[in-house]
């Protein structure tokens, strides 16, 4: 079963604009991953929040991890075209995280020129 | 580069038939996965592998197999494919086990079970 929500499912926004997506999870996680998906390719690794962090950054990402909420948000700062794309969040499978990641079912952004 | 490439890119099949997904990866990585992608689901996890000769199930294995000869590779086998089987295939492949550690995803296969 998921572990992760992503929401919105779809979201339009400017080029320039911000985007932010967010993530619930349902138990209690060690870390937590960010992907985006172009369309027609395979996932693409982002970031990586550990469990005992609150905010982290790269680039022109920024996600940030609320434990006590079962949250995570992903800001995408000065969007550009090229941002368009389907953003997931994985946790560990329930159980301890030996058996690999599962992934919401993603947010789908769309930048309009 | 390392790199981890699926084959084929596309693939159509008749009901019963039985296809085979190729991954192969040069990260020389122990641990290899296989998600489903269908529309209102997500990535569900079909099986996985943490070394040669180690296979799992995950979520969503009825009606698939895999096998783990060698590092490199971990096909995937519809034994007798259904239409509730056509779905986009990725494979991936990380370097440790859990949610620490980040996947390195194929491109896909585009299976189409008619």
């Amino acid at each position: 079963s998921q572990q992760g929500e992503e929401d919105p499912q779809a979201l339009s926004i400017q080029e320039g604009e911000n985007a932010t997506m967010n993530c619930s999870y349902k138990t209690s996680i060690n870390n937590l991953q960010w992907y985006r998906q172009n369309s027609g390719r395979g996932l693409v690794h982002l970031i990586l929040i550990r469990s005992n962090e609150r905010e982290k950054h790269s680039g022109r990402l920024r996600v940030t991890l609320d434990t006590s909420k079962k949250s995570s948000s992903l800001l995408i700062t000065a969007s550009r075209a090229a941002d368009t794309a389907s953003y997931f969040c994985a946790t560990e499978r329930s159980g301890g995280g030996a058996d690999g990641l599962t992934f919401g079912k993603g947010t789908h952004l769309i930048i309009q020129p | 580069d390392a790199e981890i490439t699926q084959s084929p890119r596309h693939k159509i099949t008749e009901t019963g038939r039985q296809v085979t997904l190729a991954c192969h990866q040069t990260w020389n990585h122990n641990n290899m996965f296989w998600y489903r992608q269908d529309l209102g689901h997500g990535l569900r996890l079909i099986h996985y592998s943490y070394g040669v000769q180690d296979t799992n199930k995950g979520e969503v294995s009825d009606g698939y197999s895999v096998s783990r000869s060698n590092t490199e590779d971990l096909p995937l086998t519809l034994e007798s494919a259904a239409s509730s089987q056509t779905s986009v295939y990725f494979c991936a492949s990380s370097r440790g086990q859990g949610a620490t550690y980040e996947q390195y995803f194929g491109p896909g296969t585009r299976l189409t079970v008619t």
